[in-house]
């Protein structure tokens, strides 16, 4: 029981590239989320997921796009990426509303 | 808005010096507050899950209790592995989002 992967765990991009975080779960949880986590600061909320075909913007979620096709995979898109999205990138899941999440180790992700 | 603060920013306690971290909230209405320990490198890991003032949870040295404007991380006779950031996080009623704001963390540090 792996509980929830990401990757790739490092990325240094230039600006303007794009790329795709990938984030799986093996608990059959239905909902999952994004967060980004900057020094000093709080994990934000990016986007999220309450099941297959269902996404909704959390916090701060300019610059980002996600999808969700499947109960186990929940990738979050960059595109043309600055500066400001230099962070840790938390994928988590849980089994409900109000219920623990589980996260996965993060991908560090430099843009310059 | 709601709001999360958790305090000191960061602890040094002595092998077996008991302390409490805290955590105080400003939300529309709570509907759970949830406990995480992060070490460096990693995801946070649940701890626990408080719905209401009153409730009171234990794992091994740690023990969470919620009242209606903060909670308290009480750490009984700490040990090395005990160190760790420790992050507080609210859901609140606000049209039945998801969203999960967190506090900055609290920096714990247990010598030897």
């Amino acid at each position: 029981n792996a509980g929830v992967t990401q990757t790739p765990k490092f990325r240094i991009l230039k600006i303007g590239q794009s790329m795709t975080l990938q984030c799986t779960q093996d608990m059959n949880h239905n909902y999952m989320y994004w967060y980004r986590q900057d020094p000093g600061m709080g994990l934000k909320l990016i986007y999220y997921s309450v099941g297959a075909g269902i996404t909704d913007k959390g916090e701060v979620p300019n610059g980002y796009n996600v999808s969700r096709s499947t109960t186990e995979d929940f990738p979050l898109r960059l595109e043309l990426a600055a500066p400001s999205q230099t962070s840790v990138y938390f994928c988590a899941s849980s089994s409900g509303s109000v219920r623990e999440q589980y996260f996965g180790p993060g991908t560090r992700l430099t843009v310059t | 808005e709601d709001q999360v603060t958790q305090s000191p920013e960061a602890l040094r306690l002595q092998e077996g010096e008991s302390s409490s971290l805290n955590c105080s909230y400003t939300v529309s209405g709570l509907r759970g507050l949830f406990w995480y320990r992060q070490d460096p490198g990693k995801g946070p890991e649940f701890l626990f899950t408080l719905y209401s003032a009153g409730e009171e949870k234990e794992k091994e040295r740690l023990k969470a209790t919620l009242t209606k404007k903060e909670s308290f991380l009480h750490i009984t006779a700490p040990k090395p592995e005990d160190s760790a950031t420790y992050l507080c996080a609210v859901q609140a009623t606000q049209g039945g989002s998801e969203k999960l704001v967190f506090g900055k963390g609290m920096k714990l540090t247990v010598n030897p």
